[in-house]
């Protein structure tokens, strides 16, 4: 069953806590992107990462992590230091930098 | 002024109707897409076209690169059909509108 998975479905964070967003693909995609969706406004991209061992930020990467050690992998720490945490967040790959982007199914986050 | 902006931002119709989306942007671009996202969150890539025209099912996508616009068309609509419909223009980024929710009504 090829595609993306996001996991969990919904989290639940306390402030002052690191939380970990999970996002694996068998699709054998290069590249790799997380979003964050709020009410309201389109999706931001917070970081990118077109090969193993790279990344880069996007618009809104402050109080954000990530890594990329695995092709198949790139988890999302949402860190104390993102004030604001609670959205949806969506994680996509692509072929490469301009192609088509397929979305996995995201994640919600809320702070108690 | 957002770089992408569509219309309306929600939309209401009946069974069987015709629907538009428009989405206009103000930067220079390679390709267009248009994404589906339904109530539970996940987004659907339905068209990615940089000219033309594309149709697939009752979905019909165009594009004028000279007047910076797309338009999404869905023909005999169907309650099935309701979810944000998304514009993303891919220039040096992806960026996103911000979205024309859809109802359909039986």
């Amino acid at each position: 069953d090829g595609g993306i998975t996001q996991s969990p479905k919904y989290l639940f964070r306390k402030e002052g806590q690191n939380v970990t967003l999970s996002c694996e693909q068998n699709l054998n995609h290069d590249a790799m992107y997380w979003y964050r969706q709020d009410p309201g406004q389109g999706l931001r991209l917070i970081y990118y990462s077109q090969i193993v061992n790279d990344f880069q930020k996007g618009d809104i990467a402050e109080g954000y992590s990530v890594s990329r050690e695995k092709k198949e992998s790139f988890p999302l720490t949402v860190t104390s230091a993102q004030k604001n945490p609670t959205a949806f967040y969506l994680c996509a790959t692509s072929r490469g930098g301009r192609e088509t982007q397929y979305f996995g199914p995201g994640t919600r986050l809320l702070v108690l | 002024k957002n770089e992408v902006e569509q219309s309306p931002q929600n939309l209401t119709a009946q069974e069987g109707e015709f629907i538009t989306i428009n989405c206009s942007y103000s930067v220079g671009i390679s390709a267009l897409h248009w994404l589906q996202q339904h109530p539970g969150g996940g987004i659907v890539s339905l068209f990615m076209l940089s000219s033309g025209k594309k149709k697939h099912g009752r979905l019909i996508a165009t594009i004028n690169i000279q007047e910076k616009h797309s338009s999404l068309h869905i023909t005999a609509s169907h309650p099935r059909d309701s979810a944000v419909y998304i514009c993303a223009v891919i220039g040096d980024k992806l960026i996103f509108g911000t979205g024309t929710r859809l109802q359909v009504f039986p």
